[in-house]
């Protein structure tokens, strides 16, 4: 089966910086997206990992570790705008399908 | 803008009924899933097309089908709706198959089934 969890909600400081954990256990790996996701429209893409480590881009960096089924979203100097759900998903080698988690939703106040 | 368009935004339909979805894809690719988003969770795979044929299926019923279009437009169908199959209903392409392709995702059918 497939295991994706992620905190329901979390709440930040305008300025801030917030991680938001994703564990998982999925029959197969072979990579992990973030996307963000405003409330009523389309996810979009963040961030995709295949290798561990932490890979940076602007504001927002992804961690992966494999051996530990473990990723975060590191979002740096908050702002009011990245209040919004962001969904971790598995790329589980199944050749076709992505595996979400249920969302975190972040709400960042001034 | 990610270039994927749904239609149509929202919908409403009551119990037994039939609906299609559409949706198009972003210039080039050839590949195109639906997802289905309840309200609270994360996006449920329902299919995988690519070039014109279903390349992959989740834990979705048969009554739940689609087509891919020469154009590599998409049509999502479900039949006899069920008061559960209210959810925003999402399509995502690609520029190819296999998962580490980055999926772009249109902005979502709202269907709601009273």
């Amino acid at each position: 089966g497939q295991n994706i969890d992620q905190p329901t909600e979390m709440t930040a400081t305008e300025g801030a910086i917030v991680q938001i954990n994703c564990t998982y256990q999925t029959s197969g790996f072979n990579g992990l997206f973030w996307y963000q996701q405003h409330a009523g429209e389309a996810p979009t893409f963040l961030s995709y990992n295949v290798l561990d480590g932490l890979e940076e881009k602007g504001r927002f960096s992804s961690f992966l570790s494999r051996s530990k089924g473990y990723s975060y979203l590191l979002l740096k100097e908050l702002q009011m705008k990245d209040s919004a759900s962001y969904l971790c998903a598995v790329d589980s080698n199944s050749g076709y399908a992505l595996n979400f988690g249920k969302g975190t939703s972040l709400l960042v106040t001034p | 803008e990610t270039g994927v368009t749904q239609s149509p935004t929202h919908l409403i339909k009551t119990r037994g009924q039939q609906v299609t979805l559409r949706c198009s894809s972003q210039s080039g690719h050839n590949t195109v899933s639906w997802y289905q988003q309840a309200l609270g969770q994360g996006p449920q795979f329902i299919f995988q097309y690519y070039r014109e044929e279903e390349n992959g299926r989740g834990n979705f019923p048969p009554r739940f089908s689609g087509l891919q279009f020469p154009n590599y437009s998409s049509e999502l169908n479900v039949n006899a709706l069920e008061l559960d199959d209210s959810a925003l209903y999402l399509c995502a392409s690609s520029l190819s198959v296999g998962t580490e392709e980055t999926q772009y995702f249109g902005p979502g059918t709202r269907l709601l089934v009273l």
